[in-house]
């Protein structure tokens, strides 16, 4: 696609429940990224996905929050359990693995946990 | 830890006028910075990517500094307009290498006044 694509924009659950957020990167890009941004804040870190390496797990909050990326294209962001407190905007981003490593983001799936 | 500051938090001008929003960090060792422009409930938009080895980038009118060594980028928009009125920020890539995940800083605010 011509842009890093996010579903569902919106997304509305209970507490208590799962959801699962998807990330498309731009194609051949071999990095992606998830951040959070509550309401009113700075986007905060949570994975990094980074070709065929470990990924960079040190960001997620609490181990409620897991994140894969399947053959090396698309992303799900899963949080298990949902708390109030996990309510704020999820974004994706991603960049080409050489130079220059330009990141690109999603429009964002907006979480709301009630 | 690397961390990145942005001031002012936020800033109102009258259209026409030039300004420079500030972005610094805590650790030089930084592969590159990016300059990101956010609309109320948008995404990002890339603005411009300054590798560590380079001093300054533009984009018509937009010019963004990098000073590795002290830790500082500026980014200066030259007559202001009222389409210019979103927040900004910046990101490190941290690290020596294109591995590195990005660090933002918390945002400028900026109102453009007709």
């Amino acid at each position: 696609g011509a842009g890093v694509s996010q579903s569902p924009s919106n997304k509305v659950t209970e507490k208590g429940k799962d959801v699962e957020l998807r990330c498309d990167p731009i194609s051949g890009h071999t990095a992606l990224y998830w951040y959070r941004q509550s309401l009113g804040q700075g986007l905060e870190f949570l994975i990094y996905f980074q070709g065929n390496s470990a990924p960079d797990k040190s960001g997620l909050p609490s181990d409620r929050f897991s994140a894969e990326r399947t053959g090396g294209s698309v992303s799900t962001l899963t949080i298990q359990r949902t708390q109030q407190e996990d309510s704020a905007v999820y974004l994706c981003a991603s960049s080409f693995g050489g130079r220059p490593t330009e990141a690109f983001f999603g429009q964002g799936t907006r979480l709301t946990v009630v | 830890k690397q961390e990145v500051t942005q001031i002012p938090a936020a800033l109102s001008v009258p259209e026409g006028e030039n300004l420079v929003l500030n972005c610094s960090f805590t650790d030089s060792a930084i592969y590159n910075l990016q300059w990101f422009r956010q609309d109320p409930g948008k995404g990002l938009t890339s603005l411009l990517l300054i590798q560590s080895s380079q001093r300054e980038q533009t984009s018509g009118r937009l010019n963004a500094s990098l000073d590795k060594s002290s830790g500082r980028s500026t980014l200066y928009i030259a007559a202001s307009q009222p389409g210019d009125s979103a927040t900004y920020l910046c990101a490190v890539r941290a690290g020596s290498s294109n591995t590195g995940k990005l660090i933002f800083g918390q945002g400028t605010t900026l109102q453009v006044k007709p």
